[in-house]
């Protein structure tokens, strides 16, 4: 258990509809890092968090948007469905050291989307 | 071209084998991070290196700056080590995480 959670596990939705991921970090972390992992493009980068503010932000489309909250838990918004948002959805947290740097990341078990 | 490649794509074994599964980048990086995942989806840490060799158990992870080159290495593989093993780089000046395809690891009894 690597002390993130994420909820939900799963969820099956339609295509149009609007979802949102839900991720809490490691207690003491303030980054959290939102990952897809699709089966036709592995996987990728989204977003990044650190303590409430955008920190990077990779490949994530404009239908997606996030934000973290004072209590450092993350949400991932996805609008407007396509089939091909159906993936894995990771977040991940770190310390991160206020003189930069690298840390381990630590995942959460991720959601499983599928978009019908 | 992906900037990380990982070889092999897959990987069969028997129990005891040494196993080694390889990653090359292209970009210049600040740290490579190596990651288990399992079976069910969930991925797990292995090693996190910016430059020579990291031991944590039964595994070994070498990084070579200059040649843009990293080994992760499984001493007496074991079959609950079966998952895909996934390579991610840190370019430099980005917190980006760039990842390898993965290498899918099974082993036999």
């Amino acid at each position: 258990d690597s002390g993130v959670t994420q909820t939900p596990k799963h969820l099956i939705t339609a295509t149009g509809q609007r979802v949102t991921l839900r991720c809490s970090p490691r207690s003491g972390d303030l980054s959290v890092y939102w990952y897809q992992q699709s089966l036709d493009q592995g996987l990728q980068f989204l977003i990044q968090y650190y303590n409430g503010e955008e920190r990077a932000k990779g490949n994530i489309l404009e239908r997606f948007s996030a934000q973290q909250f004072p209590d450092l838990h993350s949400e991932l918004n996805l609008s407007s469905l396509e089939l091909g948002d159906s993936a894995l959805y990771f977040c991940a947290s770190s310390v991160v050291p206020p003189e930069g740097g690298r840390e381990t990341q630590y995942f959460g078990p991720g959601t499983r989307l599928l978009v019908l | 071209k992906n900037e990380v490649e990982q070889s092999p794509q897959n990987l069969t074994a028997q129990e005891g084998e040494f196993i080694t599964i390889n990653c090359s980048y292209s970009v210049g990086i600040s740290a490579l991070h190596w990651l288990q995942q399992h079976p069910g989806g969930g991925i797990v840490s292995l090693f996190m290196l910016s430059s020579g060799k990291k031991k944590h158990g039964r595994l070994i992870a070498t990084i070579n700056i200059q040649e843009k080159h990293s080994s992760l290495h499984i001493t007496a593989s074991h079959p609950r080590d079966s998952a895909v093993y996934i390579c991610a780089v840190w370019p430099r000046g980005t917190d980006k995480l760039i990842f390898g395809t993965g290498t899918r690891l099974q082993v036999f009894p």
